[in-house]
């Protein structure tokens, strides 16, 4: 496509839950970041991908956090035992390369925790 | 660590006013400083950067200049126009790459015709 897609665009889950939150990049672009954005808040950093691996995951708040991009494309947000807190809307951005290169970002997955 | 203070908002102006959107920002080294824009409805869209002490970055009638003295990266615009409404994030990346950027809480703008 055009821009990064993100998928879901809303997701309401129970707490407790575990969800998956997808995000296609541009085609091409190697690197790939999500950003967690609370409300009234910036977007924070969470996890970067250059290729298949993950650079830099110091942004991921816990361990029941996770993400992979195993194919070096397509990659996937997972949460587990979701807490209300978790309640955010996600990012998801690329770019060609990570040094110097715009990361585009996607229009976000606004998840909510009951 | 790295941390970005931008003014809060709901700022409010008439077309044709002059913008300031005050930023500071605490890094080590020498940073990467941005200027974001959310227009409703979309996504994040880079607007402007500076990558060293005294650059200008500009575009489409914005201007910041990296000021390392004051660590200060204001946002300014001479005329604003209603296209103009949207939320605004000053952000940072030490890493002079967009691998982990350091954003503020965004500052929302209102242009009233």
């Amino acid at each position: 496509g055009a821009g990064v897609s993100q998928t879901p665009s809303n997701k309401v889950t129970e707490k407790g839950k575990y969800v998956e939150l997808r995000c296609d990049p541009i085609s091409g672009h190697t690197a790939l970041y999500w950003y967690r954005q609370s409300l009234g808040q910036g977007p924070e950093f969470l996890i970067y991908f250059q290729g298949t691996g993950a650079a830099d995951d110091s942004g991921l708040p816990n361990d029941r956090f996770f993400a992979v991009r195993p194919e070096g494309s397509v990659s996937t947000l997972k949460i587990q035992r979701t807490e209300r807190g978790d309640s955010a809307v996600y990012l998801c951005a690329s770019s060609l390369t990570p040094e110097g290169a715009e990361a585009f970002f996607g229009q976000g997955t606004r998840l909510t925790v009951v | 660590g790295n941390s970005v203070t931008q003014m809060e908002g709901p700022v409010t102006l008439s077309e044709e006013a002059f913008l300031t959107i005050n930023c500071t920002y605490t890094a080590t080294g020498y940073p990467s400083l941005f200027w974001y824009v959310q227009y409703p409805g979309e996504g994040l869209q880079l607007l402007l950067k500076a990558t060293k002490a005294d650059d200008k970055g500009s575009n489409k009638g914005f201007e910041a200049t990296y000021r390392k003295e004051t660590t200060s990266f204001h946002l300014e615009k001479g005329s604003v126009q209603v296209s103009d409404s949207a939320v605004y994030f000053c952000a940072l990346s030490d890493s002079g790459g967009y691998q982990k950027v350091t954003f503020g809480i965004g500052t929302k703008l209102q242009v009233i015709p």
